[in-house]
């Protein structure tokens, strides 16, 4: 069965730095081009940024470049996301998503940004 | 970036009448091999979204034959044969054509 599991999120100050981790089971991860897409609250989704299978390869939003980082270590089967110079924009519930059409996601880590 | 249209954005339905969702791409979703990667999801409240639908029109494993998908190009469109109460929710649709994926803003169906 396909898992994939985030965490890291929290309540953090503007201008404050998170990680978030994605930990991911039942699929062969290092075949597999991850994503992060967010959702603020009460709003529609946002890809954020994606990552190729090699680690080689790394896109991201408008929104977020210069700020934020994708990686991965594929011999933990994880994926993570270094956020820093957070605003309160930022704000929302962080999905991990497997490529593939987007057809699996985890469950989301809920990001606060606020003073 | 490509946009992504959705209309209409609050759809209240009838159970057990059809319903229609429509799509708009701001550039063509046609890509080099040939495919079309406009994807579908379903969203309820307090859930991750699930995807319905994927290359316009393949239903994946376990979604309902009431979900259909069509369109080509620009436009696409999410039908729903006959409406149940578990449909209720937001839908998107998603171009995965280019590598910087976008959603449409969500079109929210609810029961009358």
């Amino acid at each position: 069965e396909v898992q994939l599991v985030e965490s890291g999120g929290g309540l953090v100050k503007p201008g404050g730095s998170l990680r978030l981790s994605c930990a991911a089971s039942g699929f062969t991860f290092n075949t597999y081009s991850m994503h992060w897409v967010r959702q603020a609250p009460g709003k529609g989704l946002e890809w954020v940024s994606s990552i190729n299978s090699l680690n080689t390869y790394m896109y991201y939003a408008d929104s977020i470049k210069g700020r934020f980082t994708i990686s991965r270590d594929n011999a933990k089967n994880s994926l993570y996301l270094q956020m820093n110079n957070l605003r309160v924009e930022d704000t929302g519930v962080y999905y991990c998503v497997r490529e593939s059409g987007f057809d699996f996601w985890g469950q989301g880590t809920l990001v606060t940004v606020s003073s | 970036d490509i946009v992504m249209t959705q209309s209409p954005l609050s759809l209240p339905v009838t159970l057990g009448q059809p319903a229609s969702i429509s799509c708009r791409s701001s550039q063509s979703l046609v890509y080099s091999d040939g495919n079309i990667y406009l994807s579908w999801f379903h969203q309820r409240p307090g859930q991750s979204p699930r995807r319905l639908i994927n290359k316009v029109s393949n239903r994946d494993s376990g979604v309902p034959d009431r979900f259909s998908g069509s369109g080509s190009g620009t436009d696409f469109t999410l039908k729903i044969s006959r409406v149940e109460a578990e449909d209720v929710g937001v839908y998107y649709c998603m171009q995965a054509t280019r590598t910087r994926r976008t959603f449409g803003q969500g079109t929210k169906v609810e029961i009358k």
